[in-house]
């Protein structure tokens, strides 16, 4: 029973389409986050929800929206593609406060 | 913001010896502090993590430090094995009102050599 689950794993698509990844996570945390990881294996934050609420945004563009119907869920939208959004979205949660992330398996995106 | 460092990028030790990887944060505040092991192409998994009212953490054969006048901690695995051949990361965050997120350093590629 995955705690934190995301699909697609793989996404390949051209340059200028909009694509969706979506995550679940059944371990009843508040919080849940979207980092993106380049191909140096960089692990870097994009957006922060905590119980559907966006707390952190950080400087990704506008093409790029998080959403959150619920807290056990959370999806990316990503508008007009482009070669530089290539890399793997993970998605994670956590009970917030000092306690660690629990990482969904991730979605590698190639823009092509 | 929070910047973390993490030396060194890429490390290999004979089966058997000890590893060591050094973090460095600047916010003072920040006061949780795991550490995270991925695998060839799986996700980060939280291996051992310390508070800042703690100053050393021990697990079987990983054992995390912090020095927190110097903002400095470290991960410390004895007797390495092959299956410790990971990328390991180091990350801080300062627990707020919901806004914590997690700083990671850059990470270090450590092979474990048979």
């Amino acid at each position: 029973d995955t705690a934190v689950s995301q699909t697609p794993k793989y996404l390949v698509t051209q340059m200028g389409n909009d694509k969706s990844i979506k995550c679940e996570q059944n371990l009843g945390h508040d919080t849940m986050y979207w980092y993106k990881q380049d191909s140096k294996k960089f692990l870097k934050i994009m957006f922060s929800y905590n119980n559907k609420e966006l707390i952190i945004n950080e400087t990704v563009p506008n093409r790029f929206s998080p959403k959150s119907p619920d807290k056990a869920h959370l999806n990316l939208h990503i508008n007009s593609l482009e070669l530089g959004d290539s890399a793997v979205y993970f998605c994670a949660s956590s009970q917030g406060g000092n306690y660690g992330y629990t990482f969904g398996s991730g979605t590698r995106l190639t823009v092509v | 913001g929070e910047n973390v460092e993490q030396h060194p990028s890429t490390l290999s030790v004979q089966e058997g010896d000890s590893a060591v990887i050094k973090c460095t944060y600047s916010d003072s505040a920040s006061n949780y502090f795991p550490w995270y092991k991925q695998e060839l192409g799986k996700r980060p998994q939280l291996i051992i993590d310390i508070r800042s009212n703690v100053g050393e953490k021990k697990d079987q054969r990983i054992a995390v430090t912090l020095n927190k006048t110097a903002k400095h901690f470290s991960l410390h695995i004895t007797e390495t094995q092959p299956e410790d051949s990971a990328v390991y990361f180091c990350a801080a965050s300062y627990a707020g009102f919901g806004n914590e997120k997690l700083t990671f350093g850059t990470g270090t590629r450590l092979t474990i050599i048979p």
